[in-house]
């Protein structure tokens, strides 16, 4: 059973930065691209970015390219989102997700999510 | 990218049948075989349950099947359950490693 388990959420004031941590396990994690996806209160899901499974590429949703950055560590079997610049509208439950891996482009895993609360 | 078209609610009685449609662009649906279909409770993470349009996970209920003509993807789902009761989101791949949610569905079993 793939294991995806987040941390680092908490309550920051606007302008400030945050990074989120997704630990990986019961995988090879080395041969996964990994996703971040977000979900606002009482709202729907939101693709973030996307990190391939070596790291060497990184793709951003509009809404956030600039100001947060995918990153991961194969040796750890972590992925992290670094959140600079947060606004109110970056309040959501930040779920991270496995790519399928075989070509496919779903998220065949996701985590139990950690919450931001972007507020003064 | 704007966020793929889908109903706000569907409703059915236990036993019938639903569909429920995800609406795109010759961008994202319409360009690629790669729409997926995730249930989600509240509270809880969302569930995989269709993806490449029509194929579904081992494990997932064959109630459960998707479909898709031109620019709308669509899932159905026969034999309604009251654990159906929830949210349902389309996805798509949209290109250049990009992907785009539907704004959801909520599902109730009368």
């Amino acid at each position: 059973q793939v294991q995806l388990v987040e941390s680092g959420g908490a309550v920051v004031q606007p302008g400030r930065s945050l990074r989120l941590s997704c630990a990986a396990s019961t995988f090879t994690f080395s041969s996964h691209g990994m996703h971040w996806v977000r979900q606002a209160p009482g709202k729907g899901l939101e693709w973030v970015a996307f990190i391939w499974y070596d790291g060497s590429n990184k793709f951003y949703a509009a809404s956030v390219k600039g100001r947060f950055t995918i990153s991961r560590d194969n040796s750890n079997n972590t992925v992290y989102l670094q959140m600079n610049s947060l606004r109110a509208e970056d309040t959501a439950v930040y779920y991270c997700a496995r790519e399928d891996g075989s070509g496919w482009h779903y998220f065949d895993s996701w985590g139990q999510g950690t919450l931001v609360t972007v507020s003064s | 990218q704007s966020a793929l078209t889908q109903p706000a609610s569907v409703s059915g009685s236990p036993g019938q049948s639903i569909t429920i449609s995800c609406t795109g662009t010759n961008s994202d649906v319409g360009s690629y075989d790669f729409v997926s279909w995730y249930q989600q409770h509240p509270g809880k993470a969302p569930k995989l349950l269709i993806y490449g349009d029509t194929k579904r996970p081992s494990g997932v209920s064959n109630r459960f099947s998707g479909s898709k003509s031109g620019n709308t993807a669509s899932l159905t789902i026969s034999g309604l359950q009251a654990e159906d009761e929830g949210y349902y989101y389309c996805c798509s791949y949209a290109g250049i490693s990009t992907w785009v949610f539907g704004g959801g569905t909520k599902l109730t079993v009368l």
